[in-house]
């Protein structure tokens, strides 16, 4: 069984830097994997942030920013703004199971 | 303006069946895969199927496959989710998405169905 795995949460400072990471069990996360992005808010639907590696929707404010980082999909969050407290989940494309899999979230605090 | 509207939610008992459907409107609905995504109280999101343009191409999460079918009508610019032989476990908000072309999977969503299965 495939799992993906993230931080299960993580905090940082108003103004500050945080790299959230994305694990594949199956070994490192690759450009093959595709990885998205998204944000949830309680009580909301997801919102898409990052879309193949490094790609971001319109929508997508420039302090967010995804890459590949020692083997994992990443998401960095650069001048971190109270409203970007949530949780943040990635998803990958295993193709060989023409399947996606989220990994299980990270709650982001902003403290 | 992209919208996704899912219908259909529901308590059922273990066992019986339930099908969803998502009313999409705003963009051409045959032109794009299209997913659902479930959300168990309290739980993260799982992936569960989606399904190409043309249905000709459909994939599942292991743990409904042979439970659950997608489907689409690109004429009625609707997609849906036959749930037969429901767990417990399949308890869950069901929400509808649309994909992006170049690997944009699950960028607009609506708002969600909630599905209770219990006795």
């Amino acid at each position: 069984q495939t799992v993906v795995t993230q931080e299960p949460s993580l905090t940082v400072s108003p103004g500050g830097t945080v790299t959230l990471t994305c694990a594949s069990s199956t070994g490192a996360v690759t450009s093959g994997y595709h990885p998205n992005w998204f944000q949830q808010k309680p009580g909301q639907a997801p919102r898409a942030l990052i879309y193949n590696i490094n790609n971001k929707h319109s929508w997508t404010p420039a302090r967010f920013s995804g890459s590949l980082l020692g083997g994992k999909a990443a998401l960095t969050l650069s001048g971190v703004q109270p409203e970007d407290e949530a949780e943040y989940y990635c998803l990958l494309y295993y193709g060989g199971a023409q399947a996606w899999v989220f990994g299980g979230g990270t709650k982001l605090t902003v403290l | 303006e992209v919208q996704l509207v899912e219908s259909g939610g529901d308590l059922v008992q273990p066992g019986g069946s339930l099908r969803l459907s998502c009313a999409a409107s705003g963009f051409t609905f045959s032109s794009y895969w299209m997913s659902w995504v479930r959300q168990a109280p309290g739980k993260g999101l799982e992936w569960v199927a989606n399904i190409r343009q043309d249905g000709s191409e459909k994939h599942y999460v292991e743990s409904v496959k042979g439970r659950f079918t997608i489907s689409r009508d690109n004429a009625k610019n609707s997609l849906y989710l036959q749930m037969d032989s429901l767990r417990v476990e399949d308890t869950a908000v069901y929400y509808c998405a649309r994909s992006l072309v170049g690997w944009g999977e699950c960028v607009y969503w609506g708002q969600g169905a909630l599905v209770t299965v219990s006795s």
